[in-house]
């Protein structure tokens, strides 16, 4: 069974200055990777999809994948206090089809 | 945009309770999920369905029954709530297994006192 975990469980971090996100996944056979973000008491917003090794970008968000070292990495650039959120990661095993959600990383950005 | 809703939003319910949870979509997905999520835990898949009267078990089913009654609606039942199903419970929907679009609807609070 796949396992996603996610560090840290929470961050602070200032307003402007970057915010790195880190996803381990256990199944190399995994083929895309996604991250989502719920702000309290609402729902999940996908923020950016990954297929291939590298980088994606979309607005302030990039993913980078790097499946040999079974990680993927949310960086956000020049969060915003309305940043402040539940990030989570959550990535599709082909053969399986579902998507397996990691615990999330508490995200908060300080003025 | 597929569109996900929810009903009740919110629901307090005591041990013992009977507690159906609402789920509709509008966009003819095949494919629809229920989805518990805890913290420490993310989001963890109870039951889906691929079609009206088609059941299929997730990986946390244990106290929970669903149905699909049409293409559009899918229910949760929790027919003895207990306080370790106090959580928040999404819905989704998608066109097929597997796919990489999963629409979410708002989510409904459930408290178990």
């Amino acid at each position: 069974q796949q396992k996603v975990q996610q560090s840290p469980e929470s961050l602070t971090v200032s307003e402007g200055a970057m915010a790195s996100l880190n996803c381990t996944f256990s199944d190399r056979s995994s083929d895309n990777f996604r991250w989502y973000r719920q702000h309290s008491g609402k729902g999940l917003e996908v923020l950016v999809s990954i297929f291939s090794d590298g980088e994606k970008e979309e607005g302030s968000f990039t993913a980078h994948l790097n499946r040999a070292s079974l990680h993927v990495f949310l960086h956000i650039r020049e969060p915003q206090p309305s940043d402040s959120a539940l990030y989570l990661c959550a990535v599709r095993n082909y053969n399986q089809g579902k998507l397996i959600f990691g615990q999330g990383t508490k995200l908060s950005i300080k003025p | 945009e597929a569109a996900v809703t929810q009903s009740p939003r919110n629901k307090v319910t005591v041990t013992g309770g009977n507690v159906t949870l609402s789920c509709r979509q509008t966009n003819s997905h095949n494919y629809m999920y229920w989805y518990r999520q805890d913290t420490g835990h993310g989001l963890r898949l109870i039951h889906y369905s691929y079609g009206a009267g088609n059941l299929q078990i997730g990986d946390v089913p244990d106290g929970y029954k669903a149905t699909r009654t049409t293409q559009e609606d899918f229910f949760l039942l929790l027919e003895l709530a207990s306080p370790s199903q106090t959580s928040l419970y999404f819905c989704a929907s998608s066109d097929a297994w597997g796919a990489l679009e999963q629409y979410f609807g708002p989510g409904t609070r459930l408290t178990v006192l």
